[in-house]
């Protein structure tokens, strides 16, 4: 089974730091661009990053540019996003989700998210 | 930068009946990189169709998806229960602000 699993999340300061990690399993990790979305309660989906299989090519939204970092370990099978700055507007559940078509973003498989509230 | 416009934004309809969600680009996109996601309370979203038109696995033959240019359209030929949901499209990173199918 395609399995995808988020940890990390929590509450944390403004200007603080934070990283998530999602653990996949079920399918090889190393074949997927993987991407992270996030939505903020009661609001919409926004992508937030992606990376290439190989995590030679990483793209963000301009909005986290400079203060989040997408990584992945294919030999853990984990992808990582390493949150910087962070303000109260990044508050959020975060997913990972695999991308079907790699560079598309067409994302076939979803985490159960993780909430991260930036707050003082 | 592309803007997705969703229209409605909640429909309000019954069992048995036809749901057709509209997604409107601010400019020509490629079909190649337009999805729709279903979204339930609490839940995280679920891909139904990639490629414009394409079902992912696993999602009955009763969603379906069309378009091209700066128009798409997801349809829903007869709303089960389960269907009442959240829909949003995407293209490429950017995702519509969801349209609620709501019972009527």
């Amino acid at each position: 089974e395609v399995q995808l699993v988020e940890s990390g999340g929590g509450l944390v300061q403004p200007g603080g730091s934070l990283t998530l990690s999602c653990g996949a399993s079920g399918f090889t990790f190393s074949n997927f661009w993987m991407s992270w979305v996030r939505q903020a309660t009661g609001k919409g989906l926004e992508w937030v990053a992606h990376i290439k299989d190989d995590g030679s090519v990483k793209s963000y939204v301009e909005s986290v540019k400079g203060r989040f970092t997408i990584s992945r370990d294919n030999a853990k099978n984990s992808l990582y996003l390493q949150m910087n700055s962070l303000r109260a507007e990044d508050t959020a559940v975060y997913y990972c989700a695999r991308e079907i078509v790699g560079g598309l973003v067409d994302l076939d498989c979803w985490g159960q998210g993780t909430l991260v509230t930036v707050s003082s | 930068e592309i803007v997705l416009t969703q229209s409605p934004g909640t429909l309000s309809l019954s069992p048995g009946e036809r749901a057709t969600l509209s997604c409107r680009a601010s400019q020509s996109v490629s079909s190649h990189s337009l999805a729709w996601y279903q979204q339930k309370p609490g839940q995280a979203p679920r891909l139904l169709i990639y490629g414009a038109s394409s079902r992912a696995i696993g999602i009955p033959d009763r969603f379906s998806g069309s378009g091209s240019g700066t128009d798409f359209t997801l349809t829903i030929r007869r709303l089960e229960p389960e269907d009442f949901a959240v829909y949003y499209c995407q293209q490429s990173t950017t995702f519509g602000q969801g349209t609620k199918v709501e019972i009527k």
